[in-house]
Parts: structure tokens; sequence; C-alpha cells
């Protein structure tokens, strides 16, 4: 158990729907990013947070959103879904807001949610 | 802008064998460089890091050494296992930004 949280862990819906993900960070870590998997990507980064706030935004569609709450959890939120949304999705939680030369800013992922889009 | 490259796999290897995933990166000055791995079924797992130049992470009988020269971070194995049958990322941080980008992740097969 790597201390990150994700629900749910599969998800099949039909195309033209909304679906929202749901991602615990561990425990005292302040930073949630978004990450899309698909066979034909490999992992492309959709957002970051930290504290509350959006830090770092990729390659995510304006059909997806997302946010962080107060207590740090954070929702990613697919709207007007596609067949090609289909894909692993995972969100990763970190102490910091960003890297340092440290090193000390690691990434902790979850098992990530698998949307089917049909 | 920054970027990681990966070896193309799969990579399939008898047990025992020995492991090199190539890995070759693009960035603004000298960023921390990291190995992640993931098992069937579950999310990534940190398996190693380097911070600085010249620098060896190792875990778990991997290693990568960090070449600013070749700015390279290759990841190693003397004798792989069945159970480190499993897709490996190379990935470092973005410079300035506060994102993390990842290579397109190599799988790993090791036949019993």
């Amino acid at each position: 158990d790597s201390g990150v949280t994700q629900t749910p862990k599969h998800l099949i819906t039909a195309t033209g729907q909304r679906v929202t993900l749901r991602c615990s960070p561990r425990s005292g870590d302040l930073s949630v990013y978004w990450y899309q998997q698909s066979l034909d990507q490999g992992l492309q980064f959709l957002i970051q947070y930290y504290n509350g706030e959006e830090r770092a935004k990729g390659n995510i569609l304006e059909r997806f959103s997302a946010q962080q709450f107060p207590d740090l959890h954070s929702e990613l939120n697919l709207s007007s879904l596609e067949l090609g949304d289909s894909a692993l999705y995972f969100c990763a939680s970190s102490p910091l807001k960003g890297e340092t030369r440290s090193g000390a800013n690691v990434l902790t992922f979850g098992a990530g949610s698998r949307l089917t889009v049909l | 802008g920054d970027s990681v490259t990966q070896m193309e796999g799969p990579v399939t290897l008898s047990e025992e064998a020995f492991l090199t995933i190539n890995c070759t990166y693009t960035a603004t000055g000298y960023p921390s460089l990291f190995w992640y791995v993931q098992y069937p079924g579950e999310g990534l797992q940190l398996l190693l890091k380097a911070t600085k130049a010249d620098d060896k992470g190792s875990n778990k009988g991997f290693e990568a050494t960090y070449r600013k020269e070749t700015t390279s971070f290759h990841l190693e194995k003397g004798s792989v296992q069945v159970s480190d049958s499993a897709v490996y990322f190379c990935a470092l941080p973005v410079s300035g930004t506060y994102k993390y980008i990842f290579g397109t992740g190599t799988r790993l097969k090791v036949l019993a």
C-alpha cells in the first residue's frame, strides 16, 4: 500500500457521460499530480495542485477539470467522454511544491483508476 | 524543451541475465533523475534516484549512474529474476515548472 488512495478502481461508462475520479494523497503530502496512461501515448501529465492551488498544467483537455480540496484530496472530472478517453488515470502525491536539488520531492503513485468508455 | 527518451521494449531476458535499459534526457541545468517501476496491475513506485552528476542510485540490485557528459541515466542489473518483470520508467522534473515527465516505459519480461 503506497498510502495514495484512488477510487474507483474500475469504471465503465458510455460516451457523452461524466465521471469523477477521486484521490487521497499520502499523509503529509501537499502536492497532487494527475497522469493519464494509455497504450499508445504512455504516461501523460495532466495537472498538478499544491495545497489547494493549481501549479502546473499539462496536456489536459478542456473537457477535463480538477481541483484539490482543503483536506488535500483531489478530484479529476472528465466530461463529454469519448472512446479515446479510455485509459488508466493515476494520481500521485509528493511532499513539496516541486523539485529540489536534494531529490526529496519523490512522487508516490496510487494504484490507478481504469476508465472504460463504451 | 525538456524530454526523456527510453529504449523501446519489450525486453525479454532469461533469469540471471544482465539487464541494461537506456535512458537519455534533455534538460536545462542538472535536474534530479529517477527510475520508477510498475508491476502488473499496480501503480508506479520509485526504484532509485540520483540528484547530481556522477551520483549512482541503487536499490534492489538495480543501479543507474547520472552521466552529465552523455546526458544519460541507464538502468542496470547484474542478474535479473522473474520477479523483475515489470515496466520501467525514467523520469525527471521539468526545469522552471512543477511537473515531472516520464519516458514511454520499457517493458521487461524475465523467463525462468
